[in-house]
């Protein structure tokens, strides 16, 4: 069963510039969620998509922003890139035991990220 | 909120036996206990994941007394290999809903 997956895994922007990230679920989730891990970091929390829409958000600018798919797929959108924007974005997914609730027990699984450098 | 603090770093050395302790004192009452192993430049891997007493699979144990404030990931006769740094998970109130939300994790060093 494919894990996991996120696209590309590099990319190099200039400040300014826009960037879109993307995100295959593990087949039968429902759950996106979006970390940004700058260099040396922790996780920060960044979005969650649940059935197509967004439920909650992190402290970030609205720059930031995001889609969930019907096919449970997901982009992330950073606009007007800054430098300190560049990091590792990291999505993950889950099952959801009730849409829109998130609930620990249903254990999240990462992709191996796509690493975002503004130049 | 249910923050967890764990200790920034810890070494070892190989075959020894490492634990290593979450606290979360404000763990919700249907909150479940997850750790995960990360490398550099890697999504973060899922380890182990308990709600209570004890928890065990092919890698590790995960141990949470009664009270549930705090977590411990024991892994056994640790190898170079399991240098890493490592997060335990539980949710936190954000925006009026529960998220997944990530502590600072320990940087676990293996020294040969």
């Amino acid at each position: 069963e494919a894990g996991v997956t996120q696209s590309p895994t590099h990319l190099i922007k200039t400040r300014g510039q826009q960037a879109t990230l993307r995100c295959s679920p593990i087949s039968g989730h429902t759950s996106v969620y979006w970390y940004q891990q700058a260099l040396g970091l922790g996780l920060q929390f960044l979005l969650w998509y649940d059935e197509g829409e967004e439920r909650n958000r992190g402290n970030f600018p609205p720059r930031f922003s995001g889609r969930q798919f019907p096919n449970y797929s997901s982009e992330l959108n950073v606009n007007a890139l800054e430098l300190e924007d560049s990091a590792l974005y990291l999505c993950a997914s889950s099952e959801i035991l009730e849409t829109g609730r998130f609930f620990s027990g249903n254990t999240i699984y990462f992709g191996e990220g796509s690493w975002l450098t503004v130049v | 909120l249910a923050k967890t603090t764990q200790p920034i770093s810890m070494d070892s050395y190989e075959g020894q036996e490492v634990n290593i302790t979450c606290s979360h004192n404000n763990i919700a009452t249907n909150d479940y206990i997850t750790w995960y192993q990360q490398f550099p430049s890697q999504g973060p891997r899922f380890i182990i994941q308990g709600y209570k007493t004890k928890v065990t699979n092919e890698v590790a144990s995960l141990f949470i007394p009664a009270d549930r404030k705090s977590s411990t990931l024991s892994l056994p006769r640790v190898s170079l290999s399991d240098t890493a740094v490592y997060y335990c998970l539980v949710g936190d109130i954000s925006g009026g809903s529960y998220i997944p939300t990530f502590g600072r994790g320990t940087s676990l060093i293996v020294h040969p």
